[in-house]
């Protein structure tokens, strides 16, 4: 299984772009980058995932590296709604471990 | 779509009593998955059923562990007997497809006295 490597938490102010960036140095050429996020307690929830190109939809943007040794979660306009554990899991098959993941926390 | 449903919502019981957790899948999912998440251990994956079949159950922690899915449309998670350090809060996701994203419920959070 890859390792994956996330800062412990970042701020962010609101409204602003928030980069939230992922080293998955290890991973495999199969391996789907996946991310998810967990808000105060609730179950992890699903943001985006991709493989080899850069993916947007409603919720986020993510920029994988060239070598895909390293992704970046964009969020474009942070919002109060946004502060949450994100994590970066890479995935070749039905597992999906979660490291300790990036504690985002959204000033007003 | 009510999402995956578990109950109870909460727990609280004493030390040497069964427990029993109980999650109902997004209708037309075919795999389910029971996660454990503590402040020590982060989230774990306990067990993973595909097609109500157990694939993969490294994750149990021991034998007082048990997981079943007798139907599609249903699971359980038993802990027998148990124990303070089995405290923590449960998850309960789903899938579709493989590959496919896993939709989690809201969590049953445990509390062994």
């Amino acid at each position: 299984d890859a390792k994956t490597t996330q800062p412990n938490s970042m701020e962010s102010n609101e409204e602003e772009p928030v980069h939230l960036p992922c080293n998955h140095s290890t991973i495999s050429g199969t391996d789907y980058i996946h991310w998810y996020r967990q808000l105060p307690s609730q179950g992890p929830e699903y943001v985006i995932h991709g493989l080899t190109s850069n993916v947007n939809n409603r919720m986020a943007s993510l920029a994988i590296a060239e070598d895909r040794k390293s992704s970046t979660l964009i969020l474009h306009r942070a919002t109060l709604r946004d502060a949450a554990v994100y994590y970066c899991i890479p995935d070749s098959s039905y597992k999906l471990i979660f490291g300790s993941g990036t504690r985002l926390l959204v000033r007003p | 779509d009510a999402g995956v449903i578990q109950s109870p919502r909460h727990e609280v019981t004493e030390m040497g009593q069964e427990v029993t957790l109980r999650c109902k899948p997004i209708s037309g999912h075919n795999s389910l998955f029971w996660y454990r998440q503590t402040m020590m251990r982060g989230l774990e994956l306990l067990i993973y059923f595909n097609n109500n079949v157990p694939i993969d159950d490294s994750g149990m922690p021991e034998d007082r562990f048990s997981a079943k899915m007798p139907n599609a449309s249903f699971s359980t998670l038993k802990i027998q007997p148990s124990e303070p350090r089995d405290s923590a809060v449960y998850f309960c996701a789903s899938r579709g497809l493989a590959g496919d994203t896993q939709y989690f419920g809201p969590g049953t959070r445990l509390t062994v006295l």
